[in-house]
Formats: structure tokens, sequence, C-alpha cells
């Protein structure tokens, strides 16, 4: 398996446009995390799902954003309209529990950069 | 989940053992540890995990006591390659959330 995709690594927009961040899990993976990392305020977990139903989506800033994961092999987090506090760098990860213990793969990120 | 302390940074150079603690002293029975890494634009990778006692593997060895209320991953002979974050995280047995702290950054010198 080639791990964790995401999509773009690098996005650059101006301020109110929509962006949308994509991400294919590994195979077999059944739950799937969205992360932010700033140096301000650390990795948060924005929100993560299983067997592709949102679970808990209480790290989600606010109604800009919304993510959805309409199959086993694909997700998106979308942010409508983008504000420049929102640059960072968004991580996919994606886990499965084995025997209780779970071991997350993460994607390479997307850095989002908006101005 | 019990709250996680580590240092925030340490410094070392190439070819010594270096010892990053972590407490977590309010850990529960059915409670693991757990710690990841994270090179400069890269996202975090799972290192090791262990309940009790001492965990080694390729990249590292993590020592348990038995009060469990803290945890010490031990990275043999380190190189410049070894520079990034490190996070010890506590996890529950059979829960797939993963919450990070702040993590130790692990500056190694020549």
């Amino acid at each position: 398996d080639a791990g964790v995709i995401q999509s773009p690594r690098h996005e650059v927009t101006e301020m109110g446009q929509e962006v949308t961040l994509r991400c294919k899990p590994i195979s077999g993976h059944d739950y799937l995390f969205w992360y932010r990392q700033t140096m301000m305020r650390g990795l948060e977990l924005l929100i993560y799902f299983n067997n592709n139903v949102p679970i808990d989506d209480s790290g989600m800033p606010e109604d800009r954003f919304s993510a959805k994961m309409p199959n086993a092999s694909f997700s998106t987090l979308k942010i409508q309209p983008s504000e420049p506090r929102d640059s960072a760098v968004y991580f996919c990860a994606s886990s499965q529990t084995t025997g209780g213990f779970t071991e997350a793969f993460f994607g390479q990120g997307t850095r989002l950069t908006v101005v | 989940l019990a709250k996680t302390t580590q240092p925030i940074s340490m410094d070392s150079y190439e070819g010594q053992e270096v010892n990053i603690t972590c407490s977590h002293n309010n850990i529960a029975t059915n409670d693991y540890i757990t710690w990841y890494q994270q090179f400069p634009s890269q996202g975090p990778r799972f290192i090791i995990q262990g309940y009790k006692t001492k965990v080694t593997n390729e990249v590292a060895s993590l020592f348990i006591p038995a009060d469990r209320k803290s945890s010490t991953l031990s990275l043999p002979r380190v190189s410049l390659s070894d520079t990034a974050v490190y996070y010890c995280l506590v996890l529950r047995r059979g829960y797939s959330t993963l919450t990070f702290g702040k993590g130790t950054m692990l500056l190694v010198s020549p």
C-alpha cells in the first residue's frame, strides 16, 4: 500500500475562496482522522470517522469547516469561505485497531496558505 | 484519558543515548503508552508502544515502571537524522482517538 495519500501538497488561496483538501486512507483501515497543525496550537484533532461515519467533530473550529467521507477510500475537508487564520498544515491519518491497540498512519499533509 | 507531561526540548550529540521521560500520573488500567515521531514537513510516525516493563524494537526502547505513572523512550546512539519532535500519548485499549500534546523537540548536533 502507498500509505495515506493527501492532495494537494500545497495550496495557496485568497481569503474568501473555497478550499477542498483530499485524502485517500490505507485500504482496510476503518478509522480516518483530520488534524490541523500550527506552531501556536500544535496538532489538533478536527474530526474523525469510523466506517465512513463521522463520530466526533467537536474539534472543527466553526461552520466554515466541513468534512465528508462518501466511501471507505476517500475523504474531503472543505473550508468555505477561507480566512488567513486557517493557514496551517492539515494532516489526514487512518488506522485500524487490532487487539485493542491502535497504530495511526499519517499522510504527508497539505500546507494551506490563505492570503 | 491521562494527561501527559514531557520536556519541551532536549539537546544531544551524535552517538549519544537519549532518554525522553513522559509523566502520566492518572493512567488507568485499560490505558497503554505509545510514542510518535515527527520530522519537519512530515506527518507523525508511530515508533513504539507498551503497557508495562520494557519493549524494544529496531528503532527504540520503551521503559515503563511498575506503577506506570511515567515512561521513558530510549534512543540508542542518536544520529543527526533523529532530530525530530517526539510525542508521548496515552491511549485507551479499544479506542482509536489520538490526542497529541506539545511533544519534545530533540535536536541532535554533530
